[in-house]
């Protein structure tokens, strides 16, 4: 069975510092791997796919970096702002189901 | 990406009671998926809606408690049967076109048991 763990579980950063949030899997036999933001009481938005064929991917100030031999997977948010305050969770997708397995997640608060 | 809508957005039930969330697509999906997310947890996954057949249900999740529709490949539905306050969470409609391609997730749906 997939386990998926982030770490930290909570990060306070002051407002402009670099983010980085770490995610790591238990069995490296992944379809891909999804990064999403959950703001409190609501629902979760898709930031960034990484098929396990690729190394990293980038969308603005986010970049992930995918090691699927190692299990491990890094998103950088870059020059945080207080509007990057939220839950951010790591989700894999196993190559023989079509099951999201996902971490617990790690809630970042940036301070003005 | 799909833009996907849930009703209710929240609900307070009594015990006991039965409460059906519906889930809409603004475009055909080939995927839809249930999740619920207990407080302060993760996302587990409740099932897989088929469309034109039965649901398939994860290990600790049956039928009778979480019966799922889903007539078409924009709708579903699941109703939280016999409600007690340990079904008190936030359930979220998932969908994705090709099992291997990019999820989306609805805004959930809060749900509070008393």
């Amino acid at each position: 069975k997939q386990e998926v763990t982030q770490i930290p579980a909570a990060l306070s950063v002051p407002e402009g510092e670099n983010l980085v949030l770490n995610c790591s899997f238990t069995d490296s036999a992944i379809y891909n791997l999804q990064w999403f933001r959950q703001d409190p009481g609501k629902g979760l938005t898709s930031l960034l796919l990484i098929q396990s064929s690729q190394r990293e991917q980038t969308s603005g100030r986010l970049n992930a970096s995918l090691d699927k031999s190692s299990g491990r997977s890094t998103l950088y948010i870059a020059a945080s702002q207080p509007g990057d305050s939220a839950t951010y969770l790591c989700a894999v997708k196993g190559s023989n189901d079509y099951k999201l397995s996902f971490g617990a997640g790690t809630t970042v608060t940036v301070r003005a | 990406s799909a833009v996907i809508s849930q009703k209710p957005s929240r609900d307070i039930c009594q015990r006991g009671t039965s409460l059906t969330i519906q889930c809409q697509v603004d475009s055909q999906v080939t995927m839809m998926f249930w999740y619920r997310q207990q407080p302060g947890q993760s996302l587990t996954l409740i099932a897989t809606a088929n469309q034109g057949s039965e649901a398939t249900y994860e290990s600790g999740f049956v039928i009778d408690k979480f019966p799922i529709s889903r007539p078409n490949l924009t709708f579903s539905t699941l109703t939280v049967s016999n409600m007690s306050p340990e079904d008190s969470s936030i359930y979220l409609c998932s969908v994705s076109n090709g099992g291997y391609n990019e999820q989306f997730f609805g805004p959930g749906t809060r749900l509070t048991v008393l």
